[in-house]
């Protein structure tokens, strides 16, 4: 079935460091994917999406682009803020299945 | 962006009884909602998929007569979670999506559940 894989953390940055987590996918035919963000004490909320294979996914600073050929959706951002500590979370859907599944998402506080 | 209400927010009950937990959309009609369980250290995993009117497709291992999923409306769909034991406790989270694949879910504030 469809799954996914993505960096495990916690992770921890300085204020404008440079961000990347990893996201790889498996799954048949041609899947969405998205990045959602869970904020402290707050319900999940996307930051991006794309639906296509090269589609580029960006909001608030975070982009990440789908990778058919290396089946990945990396998010990265420049310069990281202390607003930006949450639980980032990658996540698929279609590729045969109506199914959103998420990996196991992984933490990052961002210190001033 | 579109509200889902999740209720109760938290609840505590006693080993052997039921606890029903409501997903509403409030501003839309979703065609599809999901059901989570929340681990600890974040991790999401799906039990089970409902689309208005019918049943639910339930995940591997998960259990269909203990968690019992009811999408009665394109607004509201129910999770109950029967002869609840403390191996239940968990946090659990809905989300609702108008349309296909490619569009966004919105999820629910999450429902603490504390079985004693």
């Amino acid at each position: 079935g469809n799954s996914v894989t993505q960096m495990e953390g916690p992770v921890t940055l300085s204020e404008e460091a440079f961000l990347t987590i990893n996201c790889t996918y498996t799954a048949t035919g041609y899947p969405s994917l998205f990045w959602y963000v869970q904020y402290p004490g707050e319900g999940l909320q996307l930051l991006l999406k794309a639906t296509k294979a090269d589609d580029k996914g960006s909001n608030k600073g975070f982009e990440a682009t789908y990778r058919k050929e290396t089946t990945s959706f990396h998010l990265e951002k420049g310069s990281v803020q202390v607003s930006d500590s949450a639980v980032y979370f990658c996540a698929l859907s279609g590729g045969g299945s109506e199914k959103l599944v998420f990996g196991k998402g992984t933490k990052l506080t961002v210190n001033p | 962006g579109a509200v889902v209400s999740q209720h109760p927010s938290w609840v505590i009950c006693k080993s052997g009884t039921s606890v029903k937990i409501e997903c509403r959309s409030l501003d839309f009609q979703a065609t599809t909602m999901f059901w989570y369980r929340q681990f600890p250290k974040q991790s999401l995993m799906l039990m089970a998929t409902s689309n208005e009117g019918s049943k639910a497709t339930y995940e591997q291992g998960v259990e269909k007569d203990k968690f019992l999923i009811n999408h009665a409306s394109l607004t509201l769909s129910t999770l109950t979670v029967t002869s609840a034991h403390p191996e239940d406790s968990s946090f659990y989270i809905c989300s609702a999506r108008v349309g296909s694949k490619d569009t966004e879910a919105f999820f629910g504030q999450g429902t603490r559940l504390t079985v004693v």
